[in-house]
């Protein structure tokens, strides 16, 4: 089962900050966010594994709630380059009927459009 | 960039042909997967491998087959095309399953028509 985004779509202004939202229904083992530019491959962003850890790098950071099974993107500071789609992919813990071999259930996507 | 091409990158065919798209690798990791993209319900997975002839279904493997012959080569086979199999076909790779980044070949769009 797909996990869900929210919110569909944001459209902010150049330094305004974002947060999007990715909840799966089942227990998770890791969460991966990636980011994909119309016409392009996605390209990944950070992993986050069971724990709670956030995690990030320069303006773009991420958490993992493995209790409600939810994680969330946060975009600080938004530059004319974090436009595109954000997607969350969720590999289910092996107590969910995970397997260990990284097989990913990718959200719907979340459409980032940054103006100046 | 990782070393991942798909070929061919553009396709056009008929209902009830075959089709194979292929998925090479030169970074010599153990899992590669493919995706389908269609609009409104992101990524989903069609198939995947985990070695050299240890392939299982994804998702949305019905219609589907592939192989794996070689670590570098992921094909994947559709018998008979239909319609609805139109879409964008990502490759990707991973060094660590589930634990690692995928990197994803540049996507082959497939109309069926």
């Amino acid at each position: 089962q797909q996990p869900v985004q929210s919110p569909q779509a944001v459209i902010l202004r150049e330094g305004e900050d974002a947060v999007i939202n990715c909840s799966s229904s089942k227990a998770l083992y890791s969460v991966h966010w990636y980011r994909q530019k119309h016409g392009e491959a996605p390209v990944f962003l950070m992993i986050l594994l069971k724990g709670g850890e956030q995690k990030g790098h320069e303006k773009i950071s991420a958490s993992f709630n493995e209790k409600k099974q939810q994680s969330s993107l946060y975009l600080t500071a938004s530059q004319l380059s974090y436009s595109g789609t954000y997607f969350c992919g969720t590999e289910a813990s092996l107590s969910a009927g995970g397997t260990s071999y990284g097989k990913l259930t990718f959200g719907q996507g979340t459409i980032l459009t940054v103006h100046p | 960039d990782a070393g991942i091409t798909q070929s061919p990158r553009h396709k056009v065919t008929e209902t009830g042909t075959p089709v194979t798209l292929r998925c090479h690798q030169t970074e010599n990791h153990r899992y590669m997967y493919w995706y389908r993209q269609d609009p409104g319900h992101g990524l989903r997975l069609i198939h995947y491998s985990y070695g050299v002839k240890d392939t299982d279904k994804g998702e949305v493997s019905d219609g589907y087959s592939v192989s794996r012959s070689k670590t570098e080569d992921f094909l994947l086979t559709l018998e008979s095309a239909t319609s609805s199999q139109t879409s964008v076909y990502f490759c990707a790779i991973s060094r660590l399953a589930g634990i690692g980044e995928l990197f994803f070949g540049e996507g082959s769009r497939l109309t069926v028509l």
